[in-house]
Formats: C-alpha cells, sequence, structure tokens
C-alpha cells in the first residue's frame, strides 16, 4: 500500500477559474476526509465520507465547494469560481470506521489563486 | 473560538535541551493524537491517547494525557535537529470515529 495519494502537488490558477483535486485512500480505509490549512494554522475540517455517503460538510464551506466519492474509493474536490481567499494546502487523510487512531494524510495540493 | 489551544505557538532551542509544548480544552475528548507536519507536507500521525491520565512513550518522546481527557502534553527529551518541525494536536469527540479538530500547533525549531 502506497498511503494517502493526492493529486496534483500544485496547482496555480486565475481567479473565477474553476478546479479539482483528487485522493486515493488507503484501499482498506472506508472514511476520507477532506481538510484546509492554511499558514500559520492547522487543519480545518472541510468535509468526510463514509465509503461514498457524505457524512458531514462543514458550514464554513460555501456553495462552490463540491466533494464526492463516487464508488467509495477515491474522491474529488472541486472549487467552482476560485477566489483569492482560496489559496491554501488542500488535505486528505482516511482512517477505519471505528478506529480510535489517527488519520493517515496525504501530501497535499497547494492551491494558489492569483 | 479554537476548541484546542496550543501552547507555545513557538519555540526554539538548542539541540540536547528538554521541552513540553502543551494541548488545553474545556471540551472533553474520547481520544487525542499529536502529529509532526514538516513543510509542504501532509501531518504524520506520532501517538493515540485514549484513556485519561494515560501516558505513551515514543522513544524520546513522551505523550500525557490528562486525568479529566482535556488536555495534553508532548516531552522531547535531548531534542535533536531532526526534531524540528511543527507538532499539531487533534481530538476527536464521539466513539464514532468522526472528525477531528486540530489545534493551530507549536512550530519548533532545534538547532545544532
Amino acid at each position: 500500500d502506497t498511503g494517502v495519494s493526492q493529486n496534483p502537488r500544485h496547482k496555480i490558477t486565475k481567479r473565477g477559474q474553476n478546479v479539482t483535486f483528487r485522493c486515493d485512500p488507503i484501499s482498506e480505509h472506508n472514511r476520507l476526509y477532506w481538510y484546509r490549512q492554511t499558514l500559520g494554522q492547522g487543519p480545518e475540517f472541510l468535509t468526510y465520507f463514509q465509503n461514498e455517503a457524505q457524512l458531514e460538510k462543514s458550514r464554513l464551506l460555501s456553495d462552490r465547494f463540491s466533494a464526492e466519492r463516487p464508488k467509495g474509493s477515491f474522491s474529488t474536490l472541486e472549487i467552482q469560481r476560485t477566489e483569492q481567499g482560496d489559496s491554501a494546502m488542500y488535505l486528505c487523510a482516511s482512517r477505519d470506521t471505528g478506529s480510535t487512531g489517527g488519520y493517515t494524510f496525504g501530501s497535499g495540493t497547494r492551491l494558489t489563486v492569483v | 473560538t479554537q476548541l484546542l489551544e496550543q501552547s507555545p505557538q513557538f519555540l526554539s532551542i538548542q539541540e540536547g535541551e528538554n521541552l513540553t509544548v502543551y494541548c488545553n480544552s474545556s471540551s472533553v475528548f474520547s481520544s487525542l493524537q499529536w502529529y509532526r507536519q514538516e513543510p509542504g507536507e501532509g501531518p504524520v500521525l506520532l501517538v493515540t491517547v485514549v484513556t485519561g491520565g494515560e501516558v505513551k512513550k515514543l522513544k524520546r518522546l513522551t505523550f500525557q494525557f490528562g486525568d479529566a481527557r482535556k488536555d495534553s502534553s508532548l516531552h522531547i527529551t535531548a531534542a535533536q535537529p531532526g526534531d524540528t518541525g511543527l507538532y499539531l494536536c487533534a481530538g476527536a469527540r464521539g466513539t464514532n470515529a468522526g472528525k477531528s479538530t486540530f489545534g493551530d500547533g507549536t512550530t519548533l525549531t532545534v538547532k545544532p
């Protein structure tokens, strides 16, 4: 198992464009999480899935953000009409349901909106 | 309002020194994790603590969970430059492995 994989590692986009990120979790993990992290801050929760079901979505997440996990394996996070304030590191993590252990994180996607 | 407060925010020490960083909350957590993060990478899990008063050791790192499960500390003995990084604590409430909430971390620099 290669761990949690995120693509792309870096994305530079112009304000107003749409972007999509992909996350491939550890195959045995049925829970998948998206977090956002800005400089000097800890990761901020965005949303999570159990298999293909989206169980929780942060109130901080505007309607420009959408996430999917159609087959309960990989997930995508799309940001429409990007704004400069969307610039951040987007982190994906996975773990098993019922686990009291921590997450396994991917290396993240660094988004810069210019 | 930050659910988990970490202190200090920044810490710079010389190689060989000991240090302790703290993670405090007014909320009770069912489990608490510590992570270490390097620039441009995702956090890496160091330890999970679940029982009040629990102490776990990982080589030169000692983790303690408060008796009331509201706070935790990380102690590093004889710090090395390779310990440099951002140390994050994260807490989960409830037993169904929902989301975890992170503190803003302690940035540790160990100078050779």
